[in-house]
């Protein structure tokens, strides 16, 4: 059973344009949303969070926003770069302690120039 | 100051086996995570430890896997007698805090 999910494997924007990932979770207890982003044979580096009490979280180009009452989070990029081309994960954690995180299974955005 | 620190980047095991993964956290971390990530999908939460403690060992299989990280050296996630569906990428990350994770470059298991 998946408790995150990222429903569009990959995603294509024109460079410029504004980049919008989105995910979904079923467990109610998740308190805690961040978004990671991994190249290829690198490790994934955290990009943004946000805590469940807030609607909204915003770091430069990033802005992540959480619907709680439809289970939904999104990450908006603008402008998209040549760069932000790579795999997003959504993962949520619960408890509000030091414990695992569950991940989605990613989506390849893809920049064009 | 190093981030977290993986070896092997990639190992190549035969079916039956035993491979070790490494993984030393950054300096002053005391929380480390191992997950793994099959082909086509996402991350999966193996096993939390704290210094010489197994505190969440939920995603781990039942057999042929074991984590530990003793008070001196890297964690070492250990895979006995591997199979080929072992063959992934396994990631370590490290924390101090409960929102402070900071992730390896993982390892590539392949098992021929």
């Amino acid at each position: 059973d998946q408790q995150v999910k990222q429903n569009s494997p990959s995603l294509s924007v024109q460079e410029g344009r504004i980049s919008i990932l989105n995910c979904d979770y079923t467990n109610s207890m998740f308190d805690y949303f961040l978004w990671y982003k991994k190249y290829p044979a690198e490790g994934p580096t955290f990009l943004i969070s946000i805590s469940s009490i807030k609607d909204k979280n915003e770091d430069g180009r990033f802005t992540v926003f959480l619907n709680k009452s439809a289970k939904h989070l999104s990450l908006h990029i603008v402008p998209s770069q040549p760069g932000d081309s790579a795999v997003y994960f959504c993962a949520a954690r619960s408890g509000g302690g030091a414990d695992g995180l569950t991940f989605g299974k990613g989506t390849h955005l893809i920049i064009q120039p | 100051n190093a981030g977290v620190m993986q070896n092997p980047r990639h190992l190549v095991r035969r079916r039956g086996q035993e491979a070790r993964l490494r993984c030393s956290p950054m300096k002053g971390h005391s929380h480390v995570y191992w997950y793994r990530q099959l082909p086509e999908e996402g991350l999966k939460f193996m096993v939390y430890l704290q210094k010489e403690n197994i505190i969440d060992e939920s995603g781990m299989p039942k057999e042929r896997f074991s984590a530990e990280f003793p008070k001196e050296g890297p964690s070492i996630l250990r895979i006995q007698q591997v199979v080929r569906g072992d063959s992934a990428a396994y990631f370590c990350a490290s924390s101090q805090r409960s929102d402070g994770y900071t992730f390896g470059s993982g390892t590539r298991l392949t098992v021929v």
